[in-house]
């Protein structure tokens, strides 16, 4: 299958400081990008998803002024975490789709961020 | 929200059939069938997918009811490195759908 890179892999920060994540389809564009969190033992929630060239379309509830998401070319979103504080820490997973008729979904590795 | 019902655990025992349950009777006509799995601390990984006929790959077969209310993923010789938390997911399938996960089965298998 395609593969999805995420970096880092994982990530300490102080408390009200920005982290940036980057999310990268290596052998095929995608169109399409989305973000997810996961909190210990639970499922991954969506947060937002991304189209190439426009603005990312944040769930509800999801602060879109915390978590900045850009989505500037085919291969490429990252996430950016601001002011970070501790209830940010979490297993942040991105998903790329491709363009054409490849409808599926491939998943990054995913980071681990800690706000200490 | 998941429009999918999956039992929260199951064991099976190393090199035998794991046989993964999930209920969708709400499906839609053009809804497609996924099955994903998440290993611990890794991002999910596609394992396949359906729309009415049975389907098999490299790593599983999946079983959709002629009703498609529920289907079966089985993993045919399932080893340790099949532990993981199995999401069953339904969706259109297109560009512009979201994949939103539900709670999964947390599978152990057993040496």
């Amino acid at each position: 299958g395609a593969v999805v890179s995420q970096h880092p892999s994982r990530v300490i920060c102080k408390s009200g400081t920005s982290v940036k994540i980057e999310c990268r389809s290596l052998d095929f564009q995608a169109t399409t990008m989305f973000w997810y969190r996961q909190f210990p033992k639970k499922s991954l929630m969506l947060m937002a998803t991304s189209n190439e060239g426009s603005k990312a379309t944040y769930e509800q509830g999801v602060e879109k002024d915390k978590f900045l998401i850009n989505h500037a070319s085919l291969t490429l979103s990252t996430l950016t975490v601001t002011s970070a504080h501790p209830e940010d820490s979490s297993f942040y997973i991105c998903s790329a789709r491709g363009t054409g008729g490849l409808t599926e979904a491939f998943f990054g590795q995913g980071t681990r961020l800690t706000v200490v | 929200d998941a429009k999918t019902t999956q039992p929260p655990s199951m064991d099976c025992a190393e090199g035998r059939a794991a046989n993964l349950p999930c209920n969708h009777s709400t499906i839609s006509g053009n809804e497609y069938v996924y099955w994903y799995r998440q290993i611990h601390s890794q991002g999910p990984q596609y394992i396949i997918h359906g729309l009415k006929n049975n389907e098999t790959n490299e790593m599983a077969s999946l079983i959709i009811t002629e009703d498609r209310k529920s289907s079966t993923l089985i993993l045919p010789h399932a080893t340790l490195r099949d532990t993981a938390v199995y999401y069953c997911i339904v969706r259109v399938g297109n560009r512009d759908d979201k994949i939103i996960f539900g709670k999964g089965t947390r599978l152990h298998i057993l040496p």
